[in-house]
């Protein structure tokens, strides 16, 4: 059984802080990772996604992938209000669909 | 319209009634998969579609039937449903279903109670 797992949460930041966002997977065939925000009530929206191991910036998004401790995360530089979503990790081997983790609720306070 | 789009929206439905869902993507993508979101688990792949044909189906109840007339639409038809197939359900697509590289691209969703 292929796994992601994260942490539920919810994480608690203050507006402009960075906000981490960890993920473990289990499946060492696993090759492309991606981060998904869901609002409540919305679908999910890719904010990123990365192939190799070490550090994939995007604005104020970082990346961040160790393929040996099978461990992928998100930064989040200056967070603000707007961040404050369910963020959902998924990883993908070649020739299946996405597998999801639950999902880590941020919340970023003003 | 452009991207993923879902109908209806919301769907309330008792459990003897018979409904379907619609997906249209207007990507050009050949891959279309069906995703349930229940509350506190992770999204849940159901099937999965490449260029009409079925590829994966994750031993989902006979009570949900896929349907991909052509690579642009997707249905999920819905008959003697149970409360507990309350969710969202959200459709995605992608250029492909093997590149590992390529991402799904998600509707909107459709937000379904039985009763």
């Amino acid at each position: 059984q292929k796994e992601v797992e994260q942490n539920s949460g919810p994480l608690s930041v203050p507006e402009g802080a960075i906000a981490s966002l960890n993920c473990t997977y289990s499946d060492r065939g696993s090759q492309s990772f991606f981060w998904y925000r869901q609002y409540s009530g919305k679908s999910p929206e890719l904010i990123m996604f990365i192939y190799s191991n070490g550090d994939k910036e995007d604005g104020r998004f970082t990346a961040q992938l160790n393929k040996a401790s099978q461990y992928v995360s998100l930064l989040i530089r200056d967070s603000q209000p707007s961040d404050s979503a369910t963020y959902l990790c998924a990883v993908r081997e070649a020739g299946t669909a996405l597998i999801f983790g639950k999902g880590t609720t941020l919340s970023v306070s003003s | 319209e452009t991207g993923v789009t879902q109908t209806p929206r919301h769907l309330v439905m008792g459990m003897t009634n018979k409904k379907s869902l619609k997906c249209e993507q207007h990507l050009g993508h050949n891959a279309m998969y069906w995703y349930k979101q229940s509350a506190k688990k992770p999204l849940e792949l159901m099937f999965v579609y490449s260029l009409e044909e079925r590829v994966e189906n994750n031993s989902v109840p006979s009570r949900f039937s896929p349907e991909c007339p052509n690579s642009s639409h997707l249905f999920l038809h819905l008959h003697t449903l149970q409360p507990e197939d309350s969710a969202l359900y959200l459709c995605a697509s992608s250029p492909t279903d093997v590149g590992y590289q390529e991402t799904q691209y998600f509707g909107p969703g459709t937000r379904l109670l039985v009763l």
